[in-house]
């Protein structure tokens, strides 16, 4: 399984968006990309998954360069209600349960 | 989108005793869920893979006398840890994936808070 590695934390303000970078040099060639959002005491919520190139949904945007080892999730105007933890997961398709969850980027939204 | 029920919330027990925790798949049907433990301010441990119908799979040095997994149906995933001790406190989250992952991801339940008194 790939090994993933993500800042520890970052902070940023309300309005502002914001870039969270995951590092996986070791992807292989059938994994895929998914990005978790996790408050506490709660179980995590899928934010988005992606392959190659770019991917949007109606939360957040996933760019991922060609040569796949790396992935940058997107906020747009984040909110106070963003701060969580977020956590980069790679693994096959069929059997992402089975990736292993790193250790996360504990995201703090300032007013 | 896919919901994955967990029950029950949270637990206080006492030493020794066995506590059961379900994780449902309320509008799919899952033949594998999976079991996470989550220490405080750490990430999420895979435990083991539930599989509809047989035997479980445990990650290593996950103990399965000790947490017994039983995956009876398609909707339906238990979780008993056995004899259980203050250092099995932990949060506890199961997850299944709903038809296409690419679209869902694994859903994950709202997770247990076991504390063991």
């Amino acid at each position: 399984l790939a090994k993933t590695t993500q800042p520890i934390s970052m902070d940023s303000y309300e309005g502002q968006e914001v870039n969270i970078t995951c590092s996986h040099n070791n992807i292989a060639t059938n994994d895929y990309i998914t990005w978790y959002q996790q408050f506490p005491s709660q179980g995590p919520r899928f934010i988005i998954q992606g392959y190659k190139t770019k991917v949007t949904n109606e939360v957040a945007s996933l760019f991922i360069p060609a040569d796949r080892k790396s992935s940058t999730l997107s906020l747009p105007r984040v909110s106070l209600s963003d701060t969580a933890v977020y956590y980069c997961l790679v693994g096959k398709n069929t059997n992402a349960g089975k990736s292993t969850f790193g250790d996360g980027t504990t995201l703090t939204v300032k007013p | 989108g896919a919901v994955v029920s967990q029950h029950p919330s949270w637990v206080i027990c006492k030493s020794g005793t066995s506590v059961k925790i379900e994780c449902r798949s309320l509008d799919f049907q899952a033949t594998t869920m999976f079991w996470y433990r989550q220490f405080p301010k750490q990430s999420l441990m895979l435990m083991a893979t539930s599989n509809e119908g047989s035997k479980a799979t445990y990650e290593q040095g996950v103990e399965k006398d000790k947490f017994l997994i039983n995956h009876a149906s398609l909707t339906l995933s238990t979780l008993t840890v056995t004899s259980a001790h203050p250092e099995d406190s932990s949060f506890y989250i199961c997850s299944a994936r709903a038809g296409d992952s690419t679209i869902y991801g694994y859903t994950f339940g709202s997770g247990t808070r076991l504390t063991v008194v």
